[in-house]
């Protein structure tokens, strides 16, 4: 299976400044039809999970600017330009490029 | 708006069965992959399983690979989640997904097993 590791997985920080999450995968994203499948979730304290980025960095409707997604091969971050209060929560990396899919551990983010 | 609404879930002895349905709405469900994440109190997300569009392959995670069993019923925009020799281990809400991509999730149904 696909291994992914996030980092840190713990994140304070500042409200309105800048945060950024890894991750990683064991093996290369790239499907066979040249896309790479990576997506990032978000989930809130008390809430199911929400898709924010699909395919390293289409962002998913309604989903702030301030999320970006970037990344290559198995190599992957999302950035938070200016970090809000209502982005407190976990956030979580997954492949889809093979079975089964796989997640990251998920990276808490919390306000210093 | 997509809907997922999941139902099913409760408390189980160790060994017992139980079965998860989710019933979907706002899409055309025969069109879309689903699957089945769980997460344990306090833990992280753990996918358990898909199946195609017209329920023609499945897929589980490893570790639950002959004790779980995913299903659909599309004339009646259900899935489903036959869950067998459950473990304490298998404690946690188990949530609905739609989409290749895991688009949309449902809220949940929680799922405890303990004697």
């Amino acid at each position: 299976d696909v291994v992914m590791t996030q980092s840190p997985l713990t994140l304070p920080v500042t409200l309105g400044q800048p945060a950024s999450i890894s991750c990683r995968s064991s093996q290369s994203l790239v499907y066979s039809d040249g896309h790479i499948y990576l997506s990032w979730f978000q989930q809130r304290p008390g809430q199911s999970p929400r898709r924010l980025i699909y395919k390293v960095s289409k962002r998913d409707s309604g989903v702030p600017d301030r999320f970006s997604g970037s990344g290559s091969g198995s190599d992957f971050t999302l950035k938070i330009s200016r970090v809000e209060a209502e982005d407190v929560g976990v956030y979580y990396c997954m492949q889809g490029a093979q079975r089964p899919r796989t997640f990251g551990q998920g990276t808490k983010v919390e306000i210093k | 708006e997509v809907q997922l609404v999941e139902s099913g879930g409760g408390l189980v002895q160790p060994g017992g069965s139980l079965r998860l349905s989710c019933s979907a709405s706002g899409f055309t469900f025969s069109n879309y992959e689903m699957h089945w994440v769980r997460q344990a109190p306090g833990k992280g997300l753990e996918y358990v399983s898909s199946i195609s569009s017209n329920g023609d392959t499945t897929y589980y995670a490893d570790s639950l690979k002959g004790r779980f069993t995913i299903s659909r019923d599309n004339s009646k925009n259900t899935l489903y989640l036959q869950m067998s020799s459950l473990r304490t281990e298998d404690t946690a809400i188990y949530y609905c997904v739609h989409g290749y991509f895991f688009d949309n999730w449902g809220q949940g149904t929680l799922v405890t097993v303990s004697s």
